[in-house]
This record gives structure tokens, sequence and C-alpha cells, in this order.
């Protein structure tokens, strides 16, 4: 039972490029998250899913793309990489449940440096 | 739309001392729930305690307990005989139970606690 599997584990891009972070979980979660972590500001929410097939915008947006086509994936993409981008990015996911407060399991992070 | 707040960036004890992590948040909701969350050098996210909102009692998980107060709207974290593997990024975080919401949590920008030998 791998949990939450993040890749890549680091990246570096330059300015400009395009990159895709993978997300897997093997707890048949319908819910899956991305949390980007700065330094003083703790994790903020880029975007999630309640489902496969659905997606909705978080906290910070913009610069970042996402897809679930399928229940276990949840892919997130830098279109054009800014150096603002650059981050330790986290992947999450819970079940629906919400009657006991279903923790989030989050994967091992990604850190981006986009230079 | 809710905020958390941790006033504390950085918090050092000595070994088996008692420290005691501090929390703020703000809402209007009345349902929802707490968690404080541990991150060690090794980046890995990890749940220490939670809390449900409707109950009044404190949650505790061995040497973890906190300190609820609902009017205050104040989550504090206590850790019993400190250990050196408390070590940490602590962080406090807000989920509400409304089912729109998803399941989103919404962090405080985390407290470094450093155990001391």
């Amino acid at each position: 039972n791998a949990g939450v599997t993040q890749t890549p584990k680091f990246r570096v891009l330059k300015t400009g490029q395009s990159m895709t972070l993978l997300c897997a979980q093997d707890m048949n979660h319908e819910y899956m998250y991305w949390y980007r972590q700065d330094p003083g500001m703790g994790l903020r929410l880029i975007h999630y899913s309640v489902g496969e097939g659905t997606t909705a915008k978080g906290e910070v947006p913009d610069g970042y793309n996402v897809s679930r086509l399928k229940k276990q994936n949840f892919l997130l993409g830098l279109e054009s990489a800014a150096p603002s981008q650059t981050s330790v990015y986290f992947c999450a996911s819970s079940f629906r449940v919400r009657l006991v407060g279903s923790p989030l399991h989050f994967g091992n992070g990604t850190r981006l440096t986009v230079t | 739309a809710q905020t958390v707040t941790q006033s504390q960036p950085e918090m050092s004890v000595q070994e088996a001392e008692t420290v005691t992590l501090s929390c703020t948040y703000d809402t209007s909701e009345s349902n929802y729930y707490l968690f404080w969350y541990k991150q060690p050098p090794s980046r890995q996210m990890i749940l220490v305690i939670r809390q449900e909102a409707y109950k009044q009692q404190n949650a505790t998980e061995n040497r973890f307990s906190v300190n609820f107060q609902k009017a205050a709207k104040s989550f504090s974290l206590k850790i019993s005989d400190s250990q050196l593997g408390d070590t940490a990024m602590y962080f406090c975080a807000f989920m509400d139970r409304k089912e729109t919401s998803g399941s989103r949590l919404t962090f405080g920008e985390g407290t470094q606690l450093t155990v001391n030998p």
C-alpha cells in the first residue's frame, strides 16, 4: 500500500518551460488536492477535485492547470513556468465521508525550482 | 473565507519539558474540524491530532493534547515530555463541514519547533 505517490521528487525548469506533476493514490479516495508550500506562508491550495472528471480552483490557481481523468490520478500542469512558481508542491487525497473529518493523506512533495 | 494564524514562527524547548503552540482561526461556520500536522525535515506531512468543533472535550493523542476554545476561536497544541523526534514544523489547519468545500484544509503559516537535548 503506497498511499500517495508524487513524481518527480525534484525538478529544475527554465522560465517558460512546461511540465506536469503526477499524483497517484491507491486508497480509493474520492477527493484529491494540490498545495504549494512556501516559507512563512504554510500550504496554500492550488486546485482540487471531488471526483473523476471534476476539478475546482483553490486559493492560488493562476498559472496552473489540472486534470483528473482517472480516480486514482491527479495531474498538475505548468504551461509556462515562472520563477514565482519555485516552491514545494504537495498532493493530498481524502475520503468523501465527512462525518469524522476524514483527514488528508499527503505525498512526500516535489521540490520545483524555476530559474 | 477562513483564515488560520500561527503567531509563533519559531519555538524551542528542552527535552522532557512541555511546550504549547498557539493557533487562532476565523470562520463564520459553526461546524468544522481542526487539525495539527507535523512536518519533520523529511518533508512528510504527518497528522498529529484532530478536533471536532461540536465536541467540547479536548482531543488527546498520547503526549499530544489540544486546548480548544470555540468562542475564542483558539486551538493550541500541547506537547508533553518533549522528545528530540518532535523537532519539526507544526501546522494548524481548518476544515469546514460543508459538502461543497470538498474537505479542503486551510493552513496556518507554521511554527518551527526545536527540541534541545
